[in-house]
């Protein structure tokens, strides 16, 4: 059974950092993209970034490029997103999200995260 | 960037009805639409990836279908946990993933 798990969220003063994870297990990681989306509270879905299985190509919304920065780790099963800088605007429920193929769609999703930034 | 515009914002229905929901590109897309649910307090869930293809263990009464820039998700007979807000989603190549803003199906 896929299962994804994010850890990392919380409440951090504007301009803080955070890096949340995202834990994988019931298929082979290294062998997925994968992404994060957020969910801001009240609103839509967003993608935030992605990236291959092997660790490359990254991709990022334009909203958070230079601000973020998204890695893996395949020999411990493991998604990351770092993000620096952060803006009350990126308060959201984020969660982490694998591809289901050729990078066009998420089938498999963890239960997310929160992140608040907020004075 | 592809915009993606859904329609209704909200679908006000009873159980067994048929529910129409429709996704309109800003471009032709050359690649795939897929198609999300999501319920209160919950990550969303893939129902319809290729435009038309379901998802594993989605039942039948999901449908998806259009091409180009009009895309359509029915539901056929709406069940009492099908009242959720759906999502339309699609990725060009080598761009950004970007999601419709939603249609939530209400119960009426």
């Amino acid at each position: 059974e896929v299962q994804l798990l994010e850890s990392g969220g919380g409440l951090v003063q504007p301009g803080g950092s955070l890096r949340l994870s995202c834990a994988a297990s019931g298929f082979t990681f290294s062998s997925h993209a994968m992404g994060w989306v957020r969910q801001a509270p009240g609103k839509g879905l967003e993608w935030v970034s992605s990236i291959g299985g092997s660790g490359d190509p990254t991709y990022y919304a334009d909203s958070v490029k230079g601000r973020f920065t998204i890695s893996r780790d395949n020999s411990k099963n493991t998604l990351f997103l770092q993000m620096n800088s952060l803006r009350p605007e990126d308060t959201a429920v984020y969660y982490c999200a694998r591809d289901r193929q050729h990078g066009l769609d998420f089938d498999y999703w963890g239960q997310g995260t929160l992140v608040t930034a907020s004075s | 960037e592809i915009v993606l515009t859904q329609s209704p914002a909200t679908l006000s229905l009873s159980p067994a009805e048929k529910a129409t929901l429709s996704c309109r590109a800003s471009q032709r897309l050359t690649t795939s639409l897929a198609w999300y649910q999501q319920k209160p307090g919950q990550a969303p869930r893939l129902l319809i990836y290729d435009a038309s293809n379901r998802a594993t263990g989605v039942p039948d009464r999901f449908s998806g279908s259009g091409s180009g820039t009009d895309f359509t998700l029915t539901i056929s007979s709406l069940e009492p946990e099908d009242f959720a807000v759906y999502y339309c989603q699609q990725r060009t190549s080598r761009g950004p993933w970007t999601f419709g803003q939603g249609t939530k199906v209400e119960l009426k």
